[in-house]
């Protein structure tokens, strides 16, 4: 199975900060690298398909971007809704293999 | 605008069988896989199995064969089974749709998913 490792696993940012997250796969995924948000209580929700992709419906302040093994989602500006947990998912091949998951917090 | 919504019972009891049901409206289920994942309370998200609409499946090994999926596709419903389960087997439950019809279930992505459901196993 590929392995997906994220980092950081947990960050503090103020309303208006640019934001990273890193996601490394254990092998070469070419673009199949897939990005959803998760708010509490709540189902994930999809943000960026094949590393760069912008869902139907998601604001532009989310990017993607990598390929090979190394990727990064950014949050240009962050907003009061874009706190939550933030997952990569690589579907290269299967079995489907998510990140830990990245916890974005109120600083 | 495709939904789904899993149903089933939210206890059951160690060595019984776990049964959901998700149910697809507003689009369609021929073309597509759907799978089913789970989440354990405060952990990340695992795969759990597939179904085609052809009727083919696939499960992950970590689950090691307690695992069956099928489908009724007039009724556009699928259904997840877990056999012998305990309490490591809690978690909230979500059904969902790959993002692209056709042939392959990788190269693709999930979208959308159901709201999941919360499953108790007690011990």
């Amino acid at each position: 199975d590929i392995q997906v490792t994220q980092s950081p696993s947990y960050l503090s940012a103020s309303v208006g900060d640019r934001v990273t997250i890193s996601c490394r796969a254990s092998q070469s995924i070419s673009t199949y690298l897939n990005w959803y948000q998760q708010r509490p209580g709540k189902a994930p929700r999809l943000l960026i398909y094949f590393a760069s992709n912008l869902q139907r419906g998601v604001p532009s302040r989310f990017s993607g971007r990598g390929s090979g093994t190394d990727f990064t989602l950014t949050i240009s500006s962050l907003q009061p809704e874009d706190y939550a947990t933030y997952y990569c998912q690589q579907s290269e091949s299967s079995p489907p293999t998510f990140g830990q998951g990245t916890t974005v917090d109120i600083k | 605008q495709v939904q789904l919504q899993e149903s089933g019972p939210r206890l059951v009891k160690s060595s019984e069988t776990l049964s959901l049901t998700c149910t697809v409206s507003g689009g369609s289920v021929s073309s597509y896989y759907l799978t089913w994942f789970r989440q354990p309370p405060g952990k990340g998200l695992e795969w759990i199995g597939y179904i085609y609409y052809s009727g083919s499946t696939n499960y992950n090994s970590s689950l090691k064969g307690r695992v069956s999926i099928s489908m009724d596709t007039s009724k556009k419903q699928f259904f997840l089974k877990v056999f012998s389960v305990s309490p490591a087997d809690t978690a909230v439950y979500y059904c969902a749709r790959v993002g692209r019809d056709g042939l392959l279930f990788t190269h693709n992505w999930f979208d959308p998913w159901g709201q999941g459901i919360q499953v108790t196993v007690s011990s």
